[in-house]
C-alpha cells in the first residue's frame, strides 16, 4: 500500500525554520513526484513545492527562496527545510504523491504554526 | 497564480444532483486538460475524486463525474448520499511546474 506519513511540525517563532520530513512507503521515492501542499486553518489548499523522479524542484512563488525541498534515497524520505517563518506560513502541510497532473494519496499532514 | 473560483457552498437532497463549477484562466484550467477534484471530510487529508477532467480513479463511485468548457471544469455529483457532505476542491496544473487550487465548496447534503 503506498503511504506518506509526515512529521517535524509544531510551533517557530516567526524568522525562525523547521524541517519537515516525509517517509514514505510502498513505493520508492527516486522514482516518482512527490509534493508538498498546504492548508491555512479554515482556508484552502496551496501548492507549495515538488519534487520530480528526475531530481528536478519547483517552489510556489510565496515560499521560493525560503522553502528548499530535497530527498534522501536511502531513508526514502522528503524532507521540507522552512526558513524565515511568517505567520502566513501556519498551516497543515501534506506530502502528496504525484503520479500525473494530480495528487495521490496524501499523507494525514502535518501542523506548523509561527507565532511569537 | 491566483486561486481558481469555486462557490463557497452547494446543497442537496439525497438522491438529488449537484454541480460544483471551477473557473480559471487560459493559463490554467482552459489551457491544459489537468483539472483534478479532491473530497475532504473535517479533520481529515483530501481524497482524490477525479483528474484529467473527467477520469474517476479506482474506489470512486460512478457518481462522481467531471467535464470542461473553456475556462471552467465541473464537477457533478449524482445520487447524493448523506457521506457526501464534505468540502470538494477542484484544481488544475498552470505550467512551468506549478498547479493552483480552488477555494473550496461546502456541499452539504440537506
Amino acid at each position: 500500500e503506498v503511504q506518506l506519513v509526515e512529521s517535524g511540525g509544531g510551533l517557530v517563532q516567526p524568522g525562525g525554520s523547521l524541517r519537515l520530513s516525509c517517509a514514505a512507503s510502498g513505493f520508492t521515492l527516486s522514482s516518482n513526484t512527490v509534493r508538498w501542499v498546504r492548508q491555512a486553518p479554515g482556508k484552502g489548499l496551496e501548492w507549495v513545492s515538488t519534487f520530480s523522479g528526475s531530481g528536478n524542484t519547483h517552489y510556489a512563488d510565496s515560499v521560493k527562496g525560503r522553502f528548499t525541498i530535497s530527498r534522501d534515497n536511502s531513508k526514502n524520505t522528503l524532507s521540507l527545510q522552512m526558513n524565515s517563518l511568517r505567520a502566513e506560513d501556519t498551516a497543515v502541510y501534506y506530502c502528496v504523491r504525484g503520479p500525473g497532473y494530480w495528487f495521490d494519496p496524501w499523507g494525514q499532514g502535518t501542523l506548523v504554526t509561527v507565532s511569537s | 497564480q491566483s486561486a481558481l473560483t469555486q462557490p463557497r457552498s452547494v446543497s442537496g437532497s439525497p438522491g438529488q444532483s449537484v454541480t460544483i463549477s471551477c473557473t480559471g484562466t487560459s493559463s490554467d484550467v482552459g489551457g491544459y486538460n489537468y483539472v483534478s477534484w479532491y473530497q475532504q471530510h473535517p479533520g481529515r487529508a483530501p481524497k482524490i475524486m477525479l483528474y484529467d477532467v473527467s477520469k474517476r480513479p479506482s474506489g470512486v463511485p460512478d457518481r462522481f463525474s467531471g467535464s470542461k468548457s473553456g475556462n471552467t471544469a465541473s464537477l457533478t455529483i449524482s445520487g447524493l448520499q448523506a457521506e457526501d457532505e464534505a468540502d470538494y476542491y477542484c484544481c488544475s496544473y498552470a505550467g512551468t511546474y506549478t498547479w493552483v487550487f480552488g477555494g473550496g465548496t461546502k456541499l452539504t447534503v440537506l
